[in-house]
């Protein structure tokens, strides 16, 4: 069965600050990767996602994410967060044998203004 | 436009009730989806439905939960003698069932409280 891991549970930073987010999975075949996010009291919405095609891509809000195939990875980038962008950030993979997603544990963001 | 629709929004239990949560997915969605998140568990598949085809219960923890949906659109979760472990947020999602776009977009949500 496909897994995906999220490194970080807690992340605090202050506004302008970088951000990166890990996310590793462990199926081996073709996958379609997501990252969502859930702002406090709203519903998940898609950030972005990787189909197939150039492995950087750019999502909502100025986030991207990179994916690495020989790391088995799909980190979530920003170059400068906003106070805005405090909530939980969730990646997910989906592998061609089904259409569910299987989702990382999640990272909850916080941002200092 | 409207999105999932999910309801009731909370809904709070005694230990043994049986219970019954609505998923309204996007009109012209074919495909459906319930998952759970719960604290320590995190987002859970439970089970998923693809137009008139057998739906992929392989996600249901037990024999305990069971779904529907009726006529391609509306599904209910069931869950009978809810337990405490059941107590977590029940998330509908719906897609377009498309090998290009399969996005799928999620309601809010019904918190289950069971005590």
């Amino acid at each position: 069965a496909q897994s995906v891991s999220q490194h970080n549970h807690h992340v605090i930073l202050s506004e302008a600050a970088s951000l990166e987010l890990g996310c590793n999975y462990s199926y081996g075949g073709t996958v379609n990767l997501f990252w969502y996010v859930q702002y406090p009291g709203q519903h998940l919405q898609l950030l972005l996602k990787y189909f197939s095609g150039d492995p950087l891509v750019k999502g909502i809000k100025g986030f991207e994410a990179e994916f690495i195939k020989s790391k088995f990875s799909f980190n979530l980038r920003k170059p400068s967060v906003q106070w805005s962008d405090t909530a939980e950030y969730f990646c997910a993979v989906r592998n061609n044998a089904g259409n569910m997603l299987t989702f990382g544990g999640g990272t909850r963001l916080m941002v200092k203004p | 436009g409207a999105g999932v629709s999910q309801s009731p929004s909370n809904k709070v239990t005694e230990k043994g009730k049986d219970v019954e949560l609505r998923c309204d997915p996007i009109s012209g969605h074919t495909a459906l989806y319930w998952y759970r998140q719960s604290l320590g568990q995190g987002l859970e598949f439970l089970i998923y439905f693809q137009g008139n085809s057998a739906p992929d219960k392989s996600g249901l923890p037990s024999d305990r939960f069971s779904a529907e949906r009726t006529g391609g659109s509306v599904s209910t979760l069931t869950i009978q003698r809810t337990q405490q472990e059941d107590s977590a947020v029940y998330l509908c999602a719906s897609s377009l069932v498309d090998t290009s776009n399969n996005e799928q977009f999620f309601g809010p949500g019904t918190r289950l409280t069971v005590l």
